[in-house]
């Protein structure tokens, strides 16, 4: 049961150009989302995050929109730079569950 | 640098074994999570404990056992091995392990079962 889906394994986009990576999710318990972002051989680290109280949040060139009527939340990063070059994943809580369910990745590719 | 610790990087081991992977959480953190990550697979919750006691269990499977010591450092047990166990296992910290809070992952174990 996949709570959470990320239906792109892979995106590729060219340097300075928008990168949008989308997200949907199932269990309308979630209140929370997150995106991590990970790198070969690192773990995962924290990107920026939205409360379902809100529809976005910025944080410099990344934003994070949340459409809760259709489940649905995305990632855009304005301009994409070959250090974004990642596997991002998408990831939701609900309140009292302790644990963060992920989707299961999409690799970005910043082409120069 | 996250601040959390997982040792040892890479595991090689045959079906049947034992092994257990270790983490030392970030400084300060009270609570550690388990997460494996097969091929193609998102990250799966396998557990979570706070302050030595087992607060979440996921998908984990009778096979795994894990503990917080005293120290905060936690191990993740895994018996009986099978080639479908060949994953990345990461662990994460958090202050207080809460919903929302922002987890803090260390660079993984790859374990290969042959």
């Amino acid at each position: 049961d996949q709570q959470v889906k990320q239906n792109s394994p892979s995106l590729s986009v060219q340097e300075g150009r928008i990168s949008i990576l989308n997200c949907d999710y199932t269990n309308s318990m979630f209140d929370y989302f997150l995106w991590y972002k990970k790198y070969p051989a690192e773990g995962p680290t924290f990107l920026i995050s939205i409360s379902s109280i809100k529809d976005k949040n910025e944080d410099g060139r990344f934003t994070v929109f949340l459409n809760k009527s259709a489940k649905h939340l995305s990632l855009h990063i304005v301009p994409s730079q070959p250090g974004d070059s990642a596997v991002y994943f998408c990831a939701a809580s609900a309140q009292g569950a302790q644990k963060l369910v992920f989707g299961q990745g999409t690799r970005l590719t910043i082409n120069p | 640098d996250s601040g959390v610790t997982q040792t040892p990087k890479h595991l090689i081991t045959a079906t049947g074994q034992r092994v257990t992977l270790r983490c030392s959480p970030r400084s300060g953190d009270l609570s550690v999570y388990w997460y494996q990550q097969s091929l193609d697979q998102g990250l799966q919750f396998l557990i979570q404990y706070y302050n030595g006691e087992e607060r979440a269990k996921g998908n984990i499977l009778e096979r795994f056992s894990a503990q917080q010591f005293p120290d905060l450092h936690s191990e993740l047990n895994l018996s009986s091995l099978e080639l479908g166990d060949s994953a990345l296992y990461f662990c994460a910290s958090s202050l207080q392990g809460l919903a929302n809070e922002k987890l803090f992952f260390g660079s993984g174990t790859q374990l290969s079962v042959l």
